[in-house]
């Protein structure tokens, strides 16, 4: 049971370059979610995905687009990196509705030149 | 607009002691809180909620109090080991939206 599991664990891009960070979960949830973390600021909500089918914007959802490949499987894309994006991105997966706990991945670390 | 906020960058606490992490919130549409334990190089791993119907919530060494009428909520590990050094994160969200909106961490060391 591995839980929630990203790849890649680092990446370094240039400017205008464009990648997919992968994401899966093995416990059967609903809800997927990504989030990044930059210095002082907290884990910001970047788009999540509610139930297989469906997905919706966060609070930082400019430059990037999600894909609810099947229930298991929650991929963010940048299509024309920026600086601005380097940051630590972590996938998060919980049982659909509200008051449940999140289950984090170990995070993708990516550097954008 | 910083709607949770943790402002304390840092707390050090000697081991044995109990330590406290507060967090202060703008929007009083929460209505479930969550407290999480991140070390280095790992994704965060919850540790405790409380519903906003409840003013305090024990899990072991860890209790969460929330205070509704002051926008506060804190959690106190009692008594504090090394091993719970660590970023402590609290995040709120309301019923219904899955947007959860997380503090900027306070960064807990306990002192052996």
């Amino acid at each position: 049971n591995a839980g929630v599991t990203q790849t890649p664990k680092f990446q370094v891009l240039k400017t205008g370059q464009s990648m997919t960070l992968q994401c899966a979960q093995d416990m059967n949830h609903n809800s997927m979610y990504w989030y990044r973390q930059d210095p002082g600021m907290g884990l910001r909500l970047i788009y999540y995905s509610a139930s297989e089918g469906t997905t919706d914007k966060g609070e930082v959802p400019n430059g990037y687009n999600v894909s609810r490949l099947n229930k298991r499987e929650f991929s963010l894309r940048l299509e024309s990196a920026a600086p601005s994006q380097t940051s630590v991105y972590f996938c998060a997966s919980s049982e659909q509705g509200s008051y449940n706990e999140q289950f984090f991945g170990p995070g993708t670390r990516l550097t954008v030149l | 607009d910083q709607q949770v906020k943790q402002n304390s960058p840092s707390l050090s606490v000697q081991e044995g002691r109990i330590s406290i992490l507060n967090c202060d919130y703008t929007n009083s549409m929460f209505d479930y809180f969550l407290w999480y334990k991140k070390y280095p190089a790992e994704g965060p791993t919850f540790l405790i909620s409380i519903s906003s119907i409840k003013d305090k919530n024990e899990d072991g060494r860890f209790t969460v109090f929330l205070n509704k009428s002051a926008k506060h909520l804190s959690l106190h590990i009692v008594p504090s080991q090394p091993g719970d050094s660590a970023v402590y994160f609290c995040a709120a969200t309301t019923s219904g939206t899955y947007k959860y909106i997380f503090g900027t961490g306070t960064r807990l060391k306990v002192l052996a």
